[in-house]
């Protein structure tokens, strides 16, 4: 079973931030919160990552909680091309995908 | 430029008739893994490779093998395809040697047809 959950879906109005949730609960100390995308079909695209402190790049921005058992994706300016399927995993050599979060930018 | 390469794209067999997947990075990545994605189930890890002649099963090995003969490569095998393993399938790799924290890069995919 994935070691995160995420909602199925979520909708974001265009150029309003999205904030995207995923609970991971039994992470352990070591373990990092990682965030990809896919848009279609095509090759995951990693986004982001992070351990216990807040991250931002030039993608976006994660809010990791202070227990560390839950985290929240932001893309500040939502467009169009950010409507994909998005995927927290924890750091593992088996990694495991769940089903990710389904994102609909509305214009 | 830094990438994995998946050949081939796109291919459409028949059951039973051996098939082989290649994958190939550039970037001198210890660890490497491949992904099948279904419908409505996401991605599922197959069998993983830590480094050159390490492999270890993923969760959905069962009909797949796979080797590690050399560090860019890591072929995926599939001695007698059945129609079950119609899917689309990803390479990936990633760092590890001292960087125990680097992303996954990821192929742009093949898609598998087994009839």
């Amino acid at each position: 079973d994935a070691k995160t959950t995420q909602p199925t879906s979520m909708d974001c109005a265009e150029g309003r931030a999205a904030n995207l949730p995923c609970n991971h609960s039994t992470i352990s100390g070591n373990e990092y919160v990682y965030w990809y995308r896919q848009i279609h079909s095509q090759g995951p695209q990693y986004i982001i990552h992070g351990l216990k402190n807040n991250e931002t790049n030039e993608m976006a921005s994660l809010i990791i909680t202070e227990d560390r058992k839950s985290s929240t994706l932001i893309l500040p300016h939502a467009t169009l091309r950010d409507t994909a399927v998005y995927y927290c995993i924890v750091r593992d050599d088996k990694i495991i995908f769940g089903k990710g979060t389904r994102l609909h930018i509305l214009p | 430029e830094a990438q994995v390469t998946q050949n081939p794209r796109y291919l459409i067999t028949v059951t039973g008739k051996k098939l082989t997947v290649t994958c190939s990075q550039n970037m001198n990545h210890e660890y490497m893994s491949w992904y099948r994605q279904d419908p409505g189930l996401g991605l599922r890890q197959i069998y993983y490779s830590m480094n050159v002649e390490v492999t270890d099963k993923g969760d959905v090995p069962e009909g797949y093998k796979v080797s590690r003969k050399e560090k860019r490569n890591f072929p995926l095998i599939l001695e007698s395809p059945s129609p079950n393993q119609t899917s689309l399938y990803f390479c990936a790799s990633r760092q590890d040697r001292g960087h125990s924290n680097q992303p996954q890069h990821f192929g742009d995919g093949t898609r598998l047809s087994i009839l």
